[in-house]
């Protein structure tokens, strides 16, 4: 099956800081999704994107599907956006997910 | 709000003792999965649902099984529970296979197997 790699696996940030999340993938995918989740277990969907830029608010993230690596940007950390950041991605007809092991960050005040 | 909603938050179970998690949503959905998520680890697909159509996942276990009584259930029974079962079990719904409108999670329940 695909491999997902994300790198670092650990983050320590100071608050206000900025970070680059890496997600690397072993073979095509027509879905890719970010997601954070918090330090209670809920999954929050950030970002759907197989290919191409997208922003929102203090997170961008960008997919360059031919190099089969995708990159979450988090800017002005805040201690909220503590938690583990997943990257999951999809390339069968049904495009089930297959979720890398995650970056763990912290962000500290 | 349209959820996704997990019930019960925290579940004890004694070993081998069948239990049932539930998941409900209100997004109407066609799409309902599964996962399973140890400690530390990343999230497992486990099955999904298709509307009524069941996928399982090659490596999921017979232990574990799968019921969509209508669109806005779905349910997780695990026959006969063991140590290795404890873990974090989260629901998640998607408007089609595409995926492409992103997954919605519940807030998943944690099982304990005493």
């Amino acid at each position: 099956g695909i491999q997902v790699e994300q790198s670092p696996p650990d983050l320590i940030l100071q608050e206000g800081a900025n970070s680059t999340l890496r997600c690397n993938f072993s073979d095509s995918v027509n879905n890719l999704q970010w997601f954070h989740q918090n330090p209670w277990g809920q999954l929050i969907n950030l970002f759907y994107i197989p290919s191409g830029t997208k922003q929102n608010g203090r997170l961008s993230a960008t997919t360059v599907a031919t190099e089969r690596y995708s990159l979450l940007y988090i800017s002005s950390s805040q201690t909220t956006d503590s938690g583990v950041y997943f990257c999951a991605v999809g390339r069968n007809a049904g495009n089930m997910l297959t979720f890398g092991g995650g970056t763990r960050l912290m962000v500290k005040p | 709000d349209a959820m996704v909603i997990q019930n019960p938050r925290y579940q004890v179970t004694q070993f081998g003792k069948p239990v049932t998690l539930s998941c409900s949503q209100t997004l109407n959905h066609n799409v309902m999965y599964w996962y399973q998520q140890k400690s530390s680890q990343a999230p497992k697909l486990l099955f999904h649902y298709y509307d009524k159509d069941f996928n399982n996942e090659a490596d999921t276990p017979d232990n574990f099984q799968s019921r969509r009584p209508n669109t806005s259930f779905c349910f997780l029974d695990i026959r006969s529970p063991g140590l290795g079962d404890a873990a974090m079990y989260l629901c998640a719904t998607s408007r089609d296979l595409s995926g492409s409108n992103g997954y919605t999670f519940g807030s998943g329940t944690r099982l304990t197997v005493v």
